[in-house]
């Protein structure tokens, strides 16, 4: 069974500086994907940026950025230059074994973005 | 814009009341659709996988009979809580995807279902 951990409940940040989130999975599978949504107070869930196991480069979006670390199974969200408007809930997901479509969120890191 | 329109995005019944939620595609056909539950401060949990043309497949714990699913179409998915209680009540969010390894799931805007 897939199993992923997000072990930052909260973190707050300051307006224009970075921020990581980490994220860390297990996975018996070979080929899998590792996506990163954001949820705002008003409850949507918006991509951000997906990672295949088997994409050599990190995969960047705009001020999103993954750190994948395959290796320790790691995939973590760097999101740069912080904005008032980042301040939501991240989560990492995995989808299942048995179905891409499925999705397995980790807990959830609640960011907080400070003037 | 959105590409999954879930509706609608707020209810507020009676227990003992039966309510719907509809979740469309909107600009691609989704053989398989996705209903989740999220509660406050919680993350988000799989309930069951909607097939269209075929019964819903529910996760383990998730009772049939109290959240029945309907895929009629290749653009609609409904959830109906049935003869709903306080403890139902949560926010409920469908998702749909594109067929290709790597597409992102979509999700709807989400249902929070208040029941008193």
């Amino acid at each position: 069974a897939q199993k992923i951990t997000q072990t930052q409940p909260g973190m707050f940040v300051q307006e224009k500086e970075a921020v990581t989130l980490d994220c860390t999975y297990d996975t018996s599978d070979q080929s899998y994907g590792l996506f990163w949504y954001k949820q705002p107070s008003s409850g949507e869930m918006i991509f951000l940026i997906y990672q295949g196991s088997y994409d050599e480069q990190n995969a960047t979006e705009g001020r999103y950025s993954l750190n994948f670390q395959k290796a320790r199974k790691s995939a973590n969200l760097v999101i740069s230059a912080s904005q008032l408007g980042d301040s939501a809930m991240y989560f990492c997901a995995i989808p299942s074994t048995d179905s891409w479509g499925k999705l397995q969120f980790g807990a959830g890191t609640q960011v907080v973005v400070t003037p | 814009g959105a590409v999954v329109s879930q509706h609608p995005s707020r209810v507020i019944c009676k227990s003992g009341t039966s309510v719907k939620i509809e979740c469309r595609s909107l600009d691609f056909q989704a053989t398989t659709m996705f209903w989740y539950r999220q509660f406050p401060k919680k993350s988000l949990m799989l309930m069951a996988t909607s097939n269209e043309g075929s019964k819903a497949t529910y996760e383990q714990g998730v009772e049939k009979d109290k959240f029945l699913i309907n895929h009629a179409s290749l653009t609609l998915s409904t959830l109906t809580v049935t003869s709903a209680h306080p403890e139902d009540s949560s926010f409920y969010i469908c998702s749909a995807r594109g067929g290709r390894e790597g597409q992102p799931q979509h999700f709807g805007d989400g249902t929070r279902l208040s029941i008193l």
